[in-house]
């Protein structure tokens, strides 16, 4: 596609609850990278996937975060066990590793744990 | 670790005013600094980068290694430039990016 597409673009799910989140990057991006973007903490890393390398997983807050990226394309943010601290902007990004026009952007989805 | 501050969760200026969005960055060796840029309902985007050296909207920002900052700056701001302001450090052009938690920029007519 023309961009980075995320789906669903809004998500309500009751606490304790699994979600999973889709990401389909722009075709040829080799990196893929999921943000949580809340009120005051900013953009904060959560998973970084680089061709086929290991995927760089340290800003995942909690074991019941999980990624995964399918055939070097579409990925999937799974949280288990939702809790209300969740509630946020999942982002996913994509990019020409190297390239000078930086990383590209979906519109996110808006996760709220009620 | 690399971390990057933003300092000012808001700043609010009148139309014509000059502007400067503060970031500072800690980081031991040679980052890539960004500017990225959400204008409302829309999605997050690069605004520049320091290694191109370039101006885009009328903003520029240098790399100031000794004060450890990347300052974005305008000489008069428009209205049009109200948005969500994020600074932004990379160790290298193939790692992640690592971003502040942003500053509001609201131009008043």
């Amino acid at each position: 596609g023309a961009g980075v597409s995320q789906s669903p673009s809004n998500k309500v799910t009751e606490k304790g609850k699994d979600v999973e989140l889709r990401c389909d990057p722009i075709s040829g991006h080799t990196a893929l990278y999921w943000y949580r973007q809340s009120l005051g903490q900013g953009l904060e890393f959560l998973i970084y996937f680089q061709g086929n390398s290991a995927p760089d997983k340290s800003g995942l807050p909690s074991d019941r975060f999980s990624a995964e990226r399918t055939g070097g394309s579409v990925s999937t943010l799974t949280i288990q066990r939702t809790q209300q601290e969740d509630s946020a902007v999942y982002l996913c990004a994509s990019s020409l590793v190297g390239s000078i026009v930086g990383y590209t952007f979906g519109s996110g989805t808006r996760l709220t744990v009620v | 670790a690399q971390r990057v501050t933003q300092p000012e969760k808001l700043l609010s200026v009148f139309k014509g005013a000059p502007v400067e969005l503060k970031c500072n960055y800690s980081y031991s060796g040679s980052p890539e600094l960004f500017w990225y840029v959400q204008y409302s309902r829309q999605r997050l985007q690069l605004l520049l980068r320091h290694i191109s050296r370039e101006s885009i909207k009328g903003f520029t920002a240098d790399l100031n290694k000794g004060e450890t900052s990347f300052h974005l700056k305008k000489p008069f701001a428009q209205e049009e430039d109200s948005a969500m302001y994020y600074c932004a450090l990379s160790k290298h052009n193939t790692d992640k990016l690592i971003f502040g938690t942003g500053t509001r920029l609201q131009v008043f007519p």
